[in-house]
């Protein structure tokens, strides 16, 4: 069965400091790869997707994420954190892709320290 | 579009009581998904419908738990008898047929004393 790991259930970042959460996924053959986030008392928010071509997805409010096959990852960055970035986020994954469950990781919360 | 619509947003009842849940997904949505988040586990599928037939309830936790989805607009997760261990927060999604993305409801805040 497909499972999603987050590394780090908990990060803090500086405002205007490198964000980076992490997901490694296990799956038999290439799945498709969300990104959400999740503000407080909200429901969850598509970050972004990857689903074929191109490896390197942009998402909103300044994220992207890379599709690394031989690694079974799929990172998500944001050159600078604000402020407003604290929330919990959640990867997920698709398994056969289409109009499937997702299987969650855990989540991350991210804290943005001023 | 008003997105995926859940009711009521919180609900407090106490153990034994009947719950239901509702869920009205986006208008031409044909996958209806229910998903449940509790801090112990994270955030899980409880059972999903595809053109309004149940696909796959192999997450709902016992047969305490029942889903129907009578049409296209509406479904309901009804909890009977409920229990403390019930308290979490419920998802309802909803996605269109070869769209790769869910659309998620704001969730219902169930609190089971």
């Amino acid at each position: 069965a497909q499972s999603v790991t987050q590394l780090g259930s908990h990060v803090s970042v500086s405002e205007g400091a490198l964000v980076l959460l992490r997901c490694n996924y296990s799956s038999s053959v290439p799945p498709y790869l969300f990104w959400y986030v999740q503000y407080p008392n909200q429901g969850l928010q598509l970050l972004l997707k990857y689903t074929t071509g191109a490896t390197l997805v942009k998402g909103i409010n300044g994220f992207e994420a890379e599709f690394k096959k031989s690694e079974t990852s799929f990172h998500l960055t944001k050159p600078s954190a604000h402020m407003s970035d604290a929330a919990e986020y959640f990867c997920a994954v698709s398994d056969p892709p289409g109009n499937t469950p997702l299987v969650f990781g855990k989540g991350t919360r991210l804290s943005v320290i001023a | 579009d008003a997105g995926v619509i859940q009711s009521p947003r919180h609900e407090v009842t106490e153990m034994g009581q009947e719950v239901t849940l509702r869920c009205k997904p986006i208008s031409g949505h044909n996958s209806l998904f229910w998903y449940r988040q509790t801090m112990m586990r994270g955030l899980e599928l409880l059972i999903y419908f595809n053109n309004n037939v149940p696909i796959d309830d192999s997450g709902m936790p016992e047969d305490r738990f029942s889903a129907k989805m009578p049409n296209a607009s509406f479904s309901t997760l009804k909890i009977q008898p409920s229990e403390p261990r019930d308290s979490a927060v419920y998802f309802c999604a909803s996605q269109r047929e070869g769209w790769n993305e869910q659309f998620f409801g704001p969730g219902t805040r169930l609190t089971v004393l």
